[in-house]
C-alpha cells in the first residue's frame, strides 16, 4: 500500500535560512505526491503537487518539491525562510480517491 | 474561487448526544470527505463518498458514524452518541477526482468539536 514517511516532526531554522522538509514515500508505481500546508487554527491548503510533467514542482509562497525516484523521495524547500512560514507540513499520497497524509512536520522559525 | 464551506466553526457537546457536522462541498466535484484531527496530532481518513454512497471507510468511522447527503448541496457528517475521544477538528473536503491525474482535494476551515 501506498504511504509517506515525514522525518522530523520539528524542524527549527532561522529566519533566511534554507528549509528543507523532509517526505519519503512507498509505492510500487509512479506515486500522486503532495505537500499540504497548515497555518494554526486553519484548514489544510495545497502548497504544490506532483503530476509526473516535471520532477521539480513548484508551489506558493517561494515553496518546491523535488521528486526523486531514486530515493523515493519528495522533499519540500524553500531557499530563504520567512516568519510567516511557521506552520504544519502535511507530505500526502492519493490512494484510490483518498488522500493519506504523513504525521506532518510543524516548522518553527527562529528570528 | 470555489471553496468548502463548514458549519459550525466551533460546536461544543456533551457526552452522549449526537452532533451533526455540516459540509458545503464545491459544486461540481464529485467525491466527499470527512479527516479527523486529534489536537496536535496527524490528519486522519474518515470516510469517503461517492455516487451517494460510501466508497471507502476507515476504521476509525464505526457505527457511530454516519454520512449523508441529503440534497444537492449539503454533505454532513453525524456522530449518535459522542465520546469524549471523539473531541477533535474535523475537516470536510471534496475533489475533482478521476484517476487519469493528479487533481488535490479542497479542504474547509474544519469545526472543532468539543465533547464535555
Amino acid at each position: 500500500a501506498q504511504s509517506v514517511t515525514q522525518l522530523g516532526s520539528h524542524v527549527s531554522v532561522s529566519e533566511g535560512a534554507l528549509v528543507l522538509l523532509r517526505c519519503n514515500y512507498s509505492s510500487s508505481v509512479p506515486p500522486y505526491l503532495f505537500w499540504y500546508v497548515q497555518y494554526p487554527n486553519q484548514g489544510l491548503q495545497l502548497l504544490l503537487k506532483y503530476t509526473s510533467a516535471a520532477t521539480l514542482v513548484k508551489g506558493i509562497n517561494g515553496f518546491e518539491a523535488e521528486f526523486k525516484k531514486s530515493e523515493t523521495s519528495f522533499h519540500l524547500t524553500k531557499p530563504s525562510a520567512h516568519m510567516s512560514d511557521a506552520a504544519e507540513y502535511f507530505c500526502a499520497v492519493s490512494l484510490g480517491d483518498k488522500i493519506i497524509f504523513g504525521k506532518g512536520t510543524r516548522l518553527h522559525i527562529l528570528p | 474561487e470555489p471553496e468548502v464551506t463548514q458549519t459550525p466553526s466551533h460546536q461544543v457537546t456533551q457526552m452522549g448526544q449526537e452532533v451533526i457536522l455540516r459540509c458545503v462541498p464545491i459544486s461540481n466535484h464529485l467525491y466527499f470527505y470527512w479527516y479527523r484531527q486529534i489536537l496536535g496530532q496527524k490528519v486522519e481518513f474518515l470516510v469517503s463518498f461517492y455516487n451517494n454512497e460510501i466508497s471507502e471507510k476507515s476504521e476509525i468511522f464505526d457505527d457511530q458514524f454516519s454520512v449523508e447527503r441529503p440534497d444537492g448541496s449539503n454533505f454532513t457528517l453525524k456522530i449518535r452518541s459522542t465520546k469524549l475521544e471523539d473531541s477533535a477538528m474535523y475537516f470536510c473536503a471534496s475533489r475533482d477526482w478521476t484517476g487519469a491525474k493528479n487533481t488535490e482535494a479542497f479542504f474547509g476551515q474544519g469545526t472543532r468539536l468539543t465533547v464535555v
